[in-house]
């Protein structure tokens, strides 16, 4: 079956500090993966995406590499910032031939705290 | 001009009421699906349509009931609710053909008392 799996939160970081958040995936075919953030009291807004293998998403200092050997989506960004607090969502959608089926998979989350 | 809106954004009710929420997409896209967020945040998919057709319902009890009077119009109607009910559910809206990205409304907070 199709799963995600992230690692566990909170992560708690100083300002500037290095983040990664592991997120590894089971799928059969070859799905699309994404990160999504959500901010206190907000939906979930779509942070970057990758839609085939060695793909590399990236957007707003973040970036994530789809890693078919290794089934992973890892979430880095160099420098965060406190504006960077939010839950993490690393999901994929499953394909079947060249359609995507038109449901997203979550992870469980990974909640960030950044101090200053 | 709010992509996914949802209404209400707050809901407070009675075990045993029926309640609904509505959903408005001005994307033009496809497809549409409820999601329920529990308290430790996961989420899970209840059900999508695609042109007004049912496509998937994910073992939802049937006390959940979709509607959607037209592409762009996703209700949810919620009969007899019970204390496990609470949750935050979340409309979102996708393209067919897209890369499987869905673009999520801010949420609609359910407190079943």
């Amino acid at each position: 079956g199709n799963s995600v799996t992230q690692m566990e939160g909170p992560v708690t970081l100083s300002e500037e500090a290095f983040l990664t958040i592991n997120c590894t995936y089971t799928a059969t075919g070859y799905p699309s993966l994404f990160w999504y953030v959500q901010y206190p009291g907000e939906g979930l807004q779509l942070l970057l995406k990758a839609t085939k293998a060695d793909d590399k998403g990236s957007n707003k200092g973040f970036e994530a590499t789809y890693r078919k050997e290794t089934t992973s989506f890892h979430l880095e960004k160099g420098s965060v910032q406190v504006s960077d607090s939010a839950v993490y969502f690393c999901a994929l959608s499953p394909r079947w031939g060249s359609s995507n089926t038109g449901k997203l998979i979550f992870g469980q989350g990974t909640t960030l705290q950044v101090k200053p | 001009d709010t992509a996914v809106s949802q209404t209400p954004k707050y809901l407070v009710t009675q075990m045993g009421n029926d309640k609904s929420i509505k959903c408005e997409q001005n994307l033009g896209h496809d497809t549409m699906y409820w999601y329920k967020q529990d308290s430790k945040k996961f989420l899970k998919i209840m059900f999508s349509y695609n042109n007004k057709e049912l496509i998937i319902n994910e073992t939802v009890p049937n006390r959940f009931s979709p509607k959607s009077p037209d592409k762009a119009h996703l209700n949810l109607h919620i009969n007899s609710l019970e204390l496990g009910d609470s949750a935050v559910y979340f409309c979102a809206s996708s393209q067919d053909g897209g890369t499987g990205e869905l673009f999520f409304g801010e949420g609609s907070r359910l407190t079943v008392l």
